[in-house]
């Protein structure tokens, strides 16, 4: 358990539903990722966060996905109108970003299964 | 955009055989993390290699980064079934933000 929790853990749902999931990331750190992995493909960057502040969003990424970190602790990663290509898990990591690197540690992640 | 290869992207090995896998970056990383992922698990944090030429040792795994900081290498000696898994590359963008290259599954036969 590396103190990063996710939830839902697993989410079905039906083409064109919105969903939305959550990250607690380990308290004292400071940055949050989300990434999304489908099988045997590495983490592909989704968006992240220093503090409450989002740096980054992949040009990947459609306009149906966003991401909050309202206060700076917890984020939710909410998808619009779901395709059956949004099918993932959906990996959140959080950081205590330094000098010298940003050791990423993930939470178990949220399974989304789209009809 | 910067890009982080890995090579093989599968490797079965016997078990007590030797492991080693390939990083390569399209850019000088300033450092670069290694990670392993279990069957079903997440990516678990293995080691972070900060400066040209280092070479760290965690029991059977030697992680070396290269001279010019843009390769770096998994060696895992006399591998055992508990090294199953996919290990992952992963460094900082010129904008800070972390990325993942593709990542090699390892199969260790008994």
């Amino acid at each position: 358990d590396t103190g990063v929790s996710q939830d839902p853990r697993h989410k079905i749902t039906k083409r064109g539903q919105n969903v939305t999931f959550r990250c607690d990331p380990i308290s004292e750190h400071n940055r949050l990722y989300w990434y999304r992995q489908t099988l045997g493909q590495g983490p592909e960057f989704l968006t992240y966060f220093q503090n409450e502040a989002q740096l980054e969003k992949s040009r990947l990424l459609s306009d149906r996905f966003s991401a909050e970190r309202p206060k700076g602790s917890f984020s939710t990663l909410e998808i619009q109108r779901t395709e059956q290509g949004d099918s993932a898990m959906y990996l959140c990591a959080s950081s205590s970003h330094s000098g010298s690197g940003d050791t990423q540690y993930f939470g178990p992640g949220t399974r989304l299964t789209v009809l | 955009g910067q890009q982080v290869m890995q090579i093989p992207q599968y490797q079965h090995v016997q078990e007590g055989e030797d492991f080693t896998t390939y990083c390569n970056s399209s850019t000088t990383l300033s450092n670069i993390q290694w990670y392993k992922q279990r069957p079903g698990g997440h990516p678990v944090f293995l080691i972070q290699l900060v400066k040209s030429g280092e070479v760290k040792k965690q029991k059977r795994l030697t992680f070396q980064f290269g001279e010019a900081k843009k390769n770096s290498s998994l060696h895992i000696t006399a591998t055992q079934t508990t090294d199953v898994g996919t290990y992952f590359c992963a460094g900082p963008t010129s904008y800070d933000k972390v990325i993942f290259g593709p990542g090699t599954s390892l199969s260790v036969i008994p």
